[in-house]
C-alpha cells in the first residue's frame, strides 16, 4: 500500500521568507506525485504534479517542487512566500492500481505579514 | 464549467438522524471521490466510482456509511444514523480517466458536518 509523510504539521514564517515543505512517499512502483492547497476556507486546489520527465516541477503561483527518486522525497518549495500562501499544503501520491490518491497529514503554513 | 457541486455545505443534525450529502461532478468526469477531512485523520479517501460502479469502499468507515452514484451527474453519501464522531468536512472530487488526462481530482468546496 502507498503512504505519504508531511514532517512539517505546522510550518510559521514571515513574508519573504524562503518555504521548503518535506514529503515523502512509500511505494514500489512508478508514482504522480500532487501538491494541492487548501486556502482557508475554501476546498482544494492543485498546486503542480509531477508524472515523468525533468524532475524540478512548476507550478502556480511561484510554487515548485523536485522528484527526487532515489530519497522518495517530493518536496514543495518557494523562493519568497507572502501573506497570501497562508494555507494548509498537501502532499498526494498515486500509484499504478487504480486511481486513488493517498494524501499526507498535511501541513498548515501560517505567513506573518 | 461550475465544477463539483456540493450540497448542504453545512449540515448540522442531531446524534440518530440520518444525513444526505450530495454530488453533482465535473460533467464528462467518469471518476467521482468522496473524502472525510477531519483533524484528527486529516484527508481520508472513503470510496470512489468510475462510470458509477464503486471500484473501492475500503475506506469507508462501517456500516453506517453508504454512497450511490445512480447517473454519471449524481452521488450521494448517506450516514445513517449519524454520530458526533461523524463530524468533518466532507469532500467530493471527480477526475477524468488517467488515460485520459484525468491527473487531476478536482474538488468540491465540501459539506461541514456537525453531529450532536
Amino acid at each position: 500500500a502507498q503512504s505519504v509523510s508531511q514532517h512539517n504539521h505546522h510550518v510559521i514564517l514571515s513574508e519573504a521568507a524562503s518555504l521548503e515543505l518535506g514529503c515523502n512517499y512509500s511505494y514500489g512502483g512508478t508514482v504522480n506525485l500532487f501538491w494541492y492547497v487548501q486556502y482557508p476556507g475554501q476546498h482544494l486546489q492543485l498546486l503542480l504534479k509531477y508524472f515523468s520527465g525533468d524532475p524540478l516541477v512548476k507550478g502556480i503561483k511561484g510554487f515548485e517542487a523536485e522528484f527526487i527518486k532515489s530519497k522518495f522525497s517530493f518536496n514543495l518549495r518557494k523562493p519568497s512566500v507572502q501573506w497570501s500562501d497562508t494555507a494548509e499544503y498537501f502532499c498526494a501520491v498515486r500509484g499504478n492500481a487504480g486511481n486513488m490518491l493517498t494524501f499526507g497529514g498535511g501541513t498548515r503554513l501560517m505567513v506573518k505579514p | 464549467d461550475a465544477g463539483v457541486i456540493q450540497s448542504p455545505r453545512h449540515e448540522v443534525t442531531e446524534m440518530g438522524q440520518e444525513v444526505t450529502l450530495r454530488c453533482k461532478p465535473i460533467s464528462g468526469h467518469d471518476y467521482l471521490f468522496w473524502y472525510r477531512q477531519t483533524m484528527m485523520r486529516g484527508l481520508e479517501l472513503l470510496i470512489y466510482f468510475n462510470n458509477n460502479v464503486p471500484i473501492d469502499d475500503s475506506g469507508m468507515p462501517e456500516d453506517r456509511f453508504s454512497a450511490k452514484m445512480p447517473n454519471a451527474s449524481f452521488s450521494t453519501l448517506k450516514i445513517q444514523p449519524s454520530e458526533p464522531r461523524d463530524s468533518a468536512v466532507y469532500f467530493c472530487a471527480s477526475s477524468l480517466p488517467p488515460l485520459a488526462g484525468g491527473d487531476t481530482q478536482y474538488f468540491g468546496p465540501g459539506t461541514r458536518l456537525t453531529v450532536l
